[in-house]
């Protein structure tokens, strides 16, 4: 167990349809990363944040949004859902360290199917 | 082109037997390196990370290398044992854009028979 949870395990909804997803990181992490892992692929970074600031965007299509909360929390907003979108999306959390060999630490991920 | 390559891209070894899996990456400037293992629907696990200025690391049953002028890194498995199946994927940590951004290969899956 990462100490990194993530709700719903599972979801199912329909093309042009509106999901979010939501991360709870490890206590006293201050960074929490999106990735989306399509089936057979490789894990795509999507955004991170930091202390409730967006720090760094990878592959997030426009109809992606994230924020991440005061409590740290994060929510992972998929809109206009597509077909494509289906895949498992993991968050992960990682804290402050020496140089930035930070370790980050997955969630067991969501895994979404879009019909 | 994919600006970290790992090979092969999937690998059946017997239990007991050794391992190597490569990762090449063309990101610059380089952070770090990780090696993370990733069970079939389940988050990667990390097992190591290393610096530029690392040669070597181990966990366990698994050593990494990492040659950062030749930009080639490799993970040794030693006496493989059945839990070793998994995916490894090699993650190149890049400072761009004024970013820091993670890079992921698209990993090696390995399956270990009895």
């Amino acid at each position: 167990d990462s100490g990194v949870t993530q709700t719903p395990k599972h979801l199912i909804t329909a093309t042009g349809q509106r999901v979010t997803l939501r991360c709870s990181p490890r206590s006293g992490d201050l960074s929490v990363y999106w990735y989306q892992q399509s089936l057979d692929q490789g894990l795509q970074f999507l955004i991170q944040y930091y202390n409730g600031e967006e720090r760094a965007k990878g592959n997030i299509l426009e109809r992606f949004s994230a924020q991440q909360f005061p409590d740290l929390h994060s929510e992972l907003n998929l809109s206009s859902l597509e077909l494509g979108d289906s895949a498992l999306y993991f968050c992960a959390s990682s804290g402050i360290s020496r140089g930035r060999t930070e370790t980050q630490y997955f969630g067991p991920g969501t895994r979404l199917l879009v019909l | 082109k994919n600006q970290v390559e790992q090979s092969p891209q999937s690998l059946i070894i017997l239990e007991g037997k050794n391992c190597t899996l490569q990762c090449n990456y063309t990101v610059s400037p380089f952070s770090n390196l990780r090696w993370y293992k990733q069970d079939t629907g389940r988050g990667p696990v990390s097992l190591t990370i290393m610096t530029f200025s690392e040669n070597t690391k181990s966990n366990g049953r698994y050593t990494a290398t990492l040659d950062a002028d030749t930009k080639q890194s490799s993970l040794h498995i030693t006496a493989s044992q059945l839990s070793d199946s998994a995916s490894y994927i090699c993650v190149v940590r890049a400072f761009s854009g004024g970013y820091n951004k993670l890079i992921f290969g698209a990993g090696t899956r390995l399956a270990v028979h009895p």
